[in-house]
C-alpha cells in the first residue's frame, strides 16, 4: 500500500513564524502535491512537484514556498506565518504525469496560527 | 479554466437506502478524468471510483458506480445499500495532466441508522 505520511496532524504556531510542513510518500513517487482544504472551498492546489527540485505554483501560492530535494519528500513552508493560513493541509502524491494516475494523500496537518 | 461544482453541501441517508451525490464540471479539453474521493472524519482521503472520459460505460466499484454524462458535463456518484461506513466528505475531482487536479466543495454524506 501506498503510504504518504505527514509529520503533524496538529500544529499551533505563532503570527510571523516560519512555519514547515513535512511530507512523506514511500512509493517512488514522481508527482507531490500540496494542497489547503477550508470547509466550503474544497481542496484548493498551493504547488505541486513533478521532479526533484522542480515545482510548479497552483492556485494559492502566495505566502507559501517548497521545496523538494528529495524524490520521497515534500515540504511546505509558511515564511511567516499569518492568521489566515490557519487551514488543514493535505499532502498527496501520484505516479506521474499522466491523468489517469490516483492520487494517494496523507491523513493531513491541521495548522492553527495565533 | 477548469471548474468543478458539487451543488450540494449536506446529504443524508438511511442505513442500507440509495443516494446519489452531484457533480458538474466544466473543461474545453476532450481527453481527462473524473474521480470521486472519500475522506472520513479525521481520516485519509481515499479514492472511490475514476472515470475515463472516453469511455463510455460508467464505472463501476462494488456498491458504488457513476453516471458519467458527457455531454451534459455531469458526473454523479450512487451509493447503493448504504452503510454507516459511508459517512465522510465525498470530493469530485478532474484531470487531464494528472499534474493538477481541480477539487469539487465537497458533499457531507450522513447515513441514518
Amino acid at each position: 500500500d501506498v503510504k504518504v505520511t505527514q509529520s503533524s496532524r496538529y500544529l499551533v504556531k505563532r503570527t510571523g513564524e516560519k512555519v514547515f510542513l513535512e511530507c512523506v510518500q514511500d512509493m517512488d513517487h514522481e508527482n507531490m502535491f500540496w494542497y489547503r482544504q477550508d470547509p466550503g472551498l474544497g481542496l484548493r492546489l498551493i504547488y505541486f512537484s513533478y521532479d526533484v527540485k522542480m515545482k510548479e505554483k497552483g492556485d494559492i501560492p502566495e505566502g507559501y514556498s517548497v521545496s523538494r530535494e528529495k524524490k520521497e519528500r515534500f515540504s511546505l513552508i509558511l515564511e511567516s506565518a499569518s492568521t489566515n493560513q490557519t487551514s488543514m493541509y493535505l499532502c498527496a502524491s501520484s505516479m506521474g504525469p499522466s491523468a489517469k494516475n490516483i492520487q494517494y494523500f496523507g491523513a493531513g496537518t491541521r495548522l492553527s496560527v495565533l | 479554466a477548469q471548474t468543478v461544482t458539487q451543488s450540494q453541501p449536506e446529504m443524508s441517508v438511511q442505513e442500507a437506502e440509495t443516494v446519489t451525490l452531484s457533480c458538474t464540471y466544466d473543461t474545453s479539453e476532450s481527453d481527462y478524468y473524473l474521480f470521486w474521493y472519500k475522506q472520513p472524519p479525521s481520516r485519509q482521503m481515499i479514492l472511490v471510483i475514476r472515470q475515463e472520459a472516453y469511455k463510455q460505460q460508467n464505472a463501476t466499484e462494488n456498491r458504488f458506480s457513476v453516471n458519467f454524462q458527457k455531454a451534459a458535463k455531469s458526473f454523479s456518484l450512487k451509493i447503493s445499500d448504504s452503510q454507516l461506513g459511508d459517512a465522510a466528505m465525498y470530493f469530485c475531482a478532474l484531470t487531464n495532466t494528472g499534474n493538477q487536479f481541480y477539487f469539487g466543495t465537497g458533499t457531507s454524506l450522513t447515513v441514518i441508522p
